[in-house]
């Protein structure tokens, strides 16, 4: 699986917009770039997931560079519910498709 | 559907118990996970099923572990002689077979206290 990049912490205001960045420079053609987080003392939750167009759901959007060495995770709106860890993984799709976690970007949202 | 069940959610033992956890997955998911998580690292893999087959064991399901899915539904992940070092929260996830991405839903997991 290709590894990925991402900064220990980051914070942002609430109310503002949280871009939290990701590099996969060794990502292969058939990975895809997956977004979980985890709020203290709960299980990681989906967030979004992404091959090479950009993404966009009701929690988030992601976007991937044109040569898919990066993304950033995008949450247009951040709460202070939005404070946990988020994991950028990487992993080729289909058959047996476990996902290895990194440490993740702690994200503190402050009033 | 209630999501991904783990039962105890809590579980406090003295070392050299035995313990086991129960996870029940989402009904239609015929894939289901089991990773162990400790203070401040991102959950670790332990072992996957694919309906009842255990396809992959992690190094770190050392022969203490133990995890079952016998009827390709519920999933149960059992410790021997647990040690202090066990201590973690144990979580448990599922997914549907489908081409493409692979999404995964977790539990809330079960916290291992090994005293």
């Amino acid at each position: 699986d290709a590894k990925t990049t991402q900064p220990p912490s980051m914070d942002c205001a609430e109310g503002r917009a949280a871009n939290l960045p990701c590099n996969h420079s060794t990502i292969s053609g058939n990975e895809y770039v997956y977004w979980y987080r985890q709020i203290h003392s709960q299980g990681p939750q989906y967030i979004i997931h992404g091959l090479k167009n950009n993404e966009t759901n009701e929690m988030a959007s992601l976007i991937i560079t044109e040569d898919r060495k990066s993304s950033t995770l995008i949450l247009p709106h951040a709460t202070l519910r939005d404070t946990a860890v988020y994991y950028c993984i990487v992993r080729v799709g289909g058959a047996n498709s476990k996902l290895t976690f990194g440490k993740g970007i702690t994200l503190s949202v402050r009033p | 559907d209630t999501g991904v069940s783990q039962d105890p959610r809590h579980k406090i033992t003295k070392r050299g118990q035995n313990v086991t956890f129960r996870c029940d997955p989402i009904s239609e998911h015929n894939r289901l996970y089991w990773y162990r998580q400790t203070l401040g690292q991102g959950p670790e893999f332990l072992t996957y099923f694919q309906n009842e087959a255990q396809l992959e064991k992690s190094r770190l399901l050392s022969d203490r572990f133990s995890a079952e899915r016998p009827k390709g539904s519920f999933s149960t992940l059992e410790i021997q002689r647990t040690e202090q070092g066990d201590s973690a929260m144990y979580l448990c996830a599922s997914s549907i077979r489908a081409s493409g991405a692979n999404v995964l839903t977790f539990g809330a997991g079960s916290r291992l206290t090994v005293l």
